[in-house]
């Protein structure tokens, strides 16, 4: 499963668009790429999916560039209640099994 | 919009009491996992299971840990003999395929004492 690296912590406000920035960098050609949210003593929740180029649904879009070997999840006018911790996750999910490895993700913050 | 459902939402055991947490998946998913969060840990893999077996499983999930689903609804985690570092979240999760995102229920938060 690829590594990935992405930011520990992001600040924002109300109302700005905020972009997280992934790295990974040993992507392999099967490899989806997934980001989940978790709020504090929840589960993790399912945001997007994607596998290149751009996705975009009704809570976010997410940016693959050709080489695949980052991505950035766009977040659109962030409100209070997005104060979250995303995690990034690159796997070939359709295999048996399917786990999901997470790391430390990104704790965003967004202030009034 | 459907969800997993866990129960308890807290459990307090003492150190070498067993214990099963419970989770009722979404009804047409067909793939089924439990994962772990100590505090302020990362969210760490245990088991996943397919087809009335376990598909995978991490080397935290030794002879303490068992699932099952006994009735077609339910999905279970035993863990025998609770450790003190057993304390966690423990979250179940369901999948209908590979390539679909996993629903994660709210989670059992299990302090051993």
């Amino acid at each position: 499963l690829a590594k990935t690296t992405q930011p520990i912590s992001m600040d924002s406000y109300e109302g700005q668009e905020v972009n997280i920035t992934c790295s990974h960098n040993n992507i392999a050609t099967n490899d989806y790429i997934t980001w989940y949210q978790q709020f504090p003593s929840q589960g993790p929740r399912f945001i997007i999916q994607g596998y290149k180029t751009k996705v975009t649904n009704e809570v976010a879009s997410l940016f693959i560039p050709a080489d695949r070997k980052s991505s950035t999840l766009s977040l659109p006018r962030v409100s209070l209640s997005d104060t979250a911790v995303y995690y990034c996750l690159v796997g070939a999910i359709y295999n048996q099994g399917g786990k999901l490895i997470f790391g430390q993700g990104t704790e965003l913050s967004v202030k009034p | 919009e459907p969800e997993v459902t866990q129960t308890p939402s807290h459990q307090v055991t003492q150190m070498g009491q067993e214990v099963i947490l419970r989770c009722v998946p979404i009804s047409n998913h067909l793939y089924f996992y439990w994962y772990r969060q100590i505090l302020g840990q990362k969210v760490e893999f245990l088991v996943s299971f397919y087809n009335n077996e376990i598909s995978e499983k991490s080397e935290i999930f030794d002879d303490q840990f068992s699932v099952e689903r006994p009735d077609g609804s339910n999905f279970t985690l035993k863990i025998r003999s609770t450790k003190l570092e057993d304390s966690a979240m423990y979250f179940c999760a369901s999948s209908f395929g590979q390539t679909n995102g996993y629903t994660f229920g709210s989670g059992t938060r299990l302090t051993v004492v």
